[in-house]
């Protein structure tokens, strides 16, 4: 069966220091990949999106890769703020739009 | 732009009655709507997909005649919970894509339902 893969233990950080937040995926061919960030009770805010074809994406101070060969993206958070900390989730997508998420890392980042 | 609300963002309700969620797309017609939902310290599972205009597709192991499902336009979706159980207690969830080239699902804030 399909599974999505994330880091499950909190990954603590200093303030301006680069986060890397890691998504595997088995038994899974996604056409894209999409990141989110979910703060408690909140639903997940859309972050970035990447497709199968794309290497890397930018985003302010975000950057996604995707390697389709090792079935992992990663996610990395640079010049980390307090204001970051929260749980980022990976979901990859089919070609119908549908995603599965995987459970989220929680990241924690201190002054 | 694209922004998603839930009414109402909570709701406790006792067991027996029945519960309607709404979705809409504020600024986007959403051809598109999922609902998802999520247990304390666990990710977002699937439960359906709506189409507006036509039947939504359930997520194996959901029960479509206990979670009805209604996408009537392209900025509202409703999620009832009938004959809602204390195990119905949950954090619901949806997401709208306004389809085309666009893949990006934005999400709702959420729904916190009790049931007592």
């Amino acid at each position: 069966s399909q599974k999505i893969e994330q880091n499950s233990e909190a990954l603590n950080i200093q303030e301006g220091k680069t986060a890397t937040l890691t998504c595997n995926y088995t038994n899974y061919s996604p056409a894209y990949l999409q990141w989110y960030r979910q703060d408690p009770g909140r639903g997940p805010v859309f972050l970035l999106l990447i497709r199968e074809n794309e290497k890397e994406k930018r985003k302010e101070r975000l950057k996604v890769t995707f390697d389709t060969t090792l079935k992992q993206s990663l996610f990395h958070i640079t010049a980390s703020q307090p204001a970051d900390s929260a749980t980022y989730l990976c979901a990859p997508s089919d070609s119908w739009g549908k995603l599965q998420f995987g459970a989220g890392t929680q990241v924690v980042v201190t002054p | 732009g694209a922004v998603v609300s839930q009414h109402p963002s909570w709701v406790i309700c006792k067991s027996g009655t029945s519960v309607k969620i709404e979705c809409r797309s504020l600024d986007f017609q959403a051809t598109t709507m999922f609902w998802y939902r999520q247990f304390p310290k666990q990710s977002l599972m699937l439960m359906a997909t709506s189409n507006e205009g036509s039947k939504a597709t359930y997520e194996q192991g959901v029960e479509k005649d206990k979670f009805l499902i209604n996408h009537a336009s392209l900025t509202l979706s409703t999620l009832t919970v009938t004959s809602a159980h204390p195990e119905d207690s949950s954090f619901y969830i949806c997401s709208a894509r306004e389809g085309g080239t666009t893949d990006t699902q934005y999400f709702g804030p959420g729904t916190r339902l009790t049931v007592l």
